[in-house]
């Protein structure tokens, strides 16, 4: 069935640096592939979006590509901040309606 | 507006109880997603509904658990008998429907412990 693949697991970076979330997906039909954050006991919320018509997109501190013959994209956070830390999804898109989602990374900003 | 609305958002129950939990969609959304979030199995769909018809329940557990939509503005997910592996949060989701309109608004979650 269709499947997302979300690596790493975890994953902690110096305030400053920059953090890099990888996803790959099966199904090559997928057209929109959104980037979901998730704070310590909140719902998760949209960040940022791509669609397949784009290779790249960036929103300040935040860029998502997108390879879609290898089928993969990733999620790019620059500059990081304490702020950022939070469990972050990828997810891809399944027929007109529905999406499916990574296990998540947890992203640890350390001071 | 206020949001995707879930009730309660925390429930404990015992083992064997029914257990039914509540959710009101974002008006003028048409599509409504059921999930559940744990540890180690990360956030699942059970079921979503396009104008209030269920289109995929491909994500149900098993025959415990089932969902209604009966209008645009109320979904539930029911489960019985409750078992403590249920125990997880459970978030609803709308969206407009549309080719291109993805994005889903997440509810606050229901908390789900079940002794």
């Amino acid at each position: 069935g269709e499947n997302v693949e979300q690596h790493p697991s975890t994953l902690s970076v110096q305030e400053g640096d920059s953090a890099v979330i990888k996803c790959t997906y099966s199904d090559s039909a997928s057209n929109y592939f959104p980037w979901y954050k998730q704070e310590l006991g909140k719902r998760p919320q949209l960040i940022i979006d791509i669609r397949s018509n784009v290779g790249e997109k960036k929103d300040q501190r935040i860029a998502v590509t997108l390879n879609k013959t290898a089928k993969h994209f990733s999620l790019h956070i620059t500059e990081t901040q304490p702020e950022d830390s939070a469990v972050y999804f990828c997810a891809a898109s399944i027929g007109d309606d529905k999406i499916i989602f990574g296990k998540g990374t947890r992203l640890h900003i350390l001071p | 507006d206020a949001g995707v609305i879930q009730s309660p958002r925390h429930e404990v129950t015992e083992m064997g109880q029914e257990v039914t939990l509540r959710c009101k969609p974002i008006s003028g959304h048409n599509s409504l997603f059921w999930y559940r979030q744990t540890m180690m199995r990360g956030l699942e769909l059970l079921i979503y509904f396009n104008n209030n018809v269920p289109i995929d329940d491909s994500g149900m557990p098993e025959d415990r658990f089932s969902a209604k939509m009966p209008n645009a503005s109320f979904s539930t997910l029911k489960i019985q008998p409750s078992e403590p592996r249920d125990s997880a949060v459970y978030f609803c989701a709308s969206s407009p429907s549309g080719a291109m309109d993805y994005e889903q608004y997440f509810g606050p979650g229901t908390r789900l412990t079940v002794t």
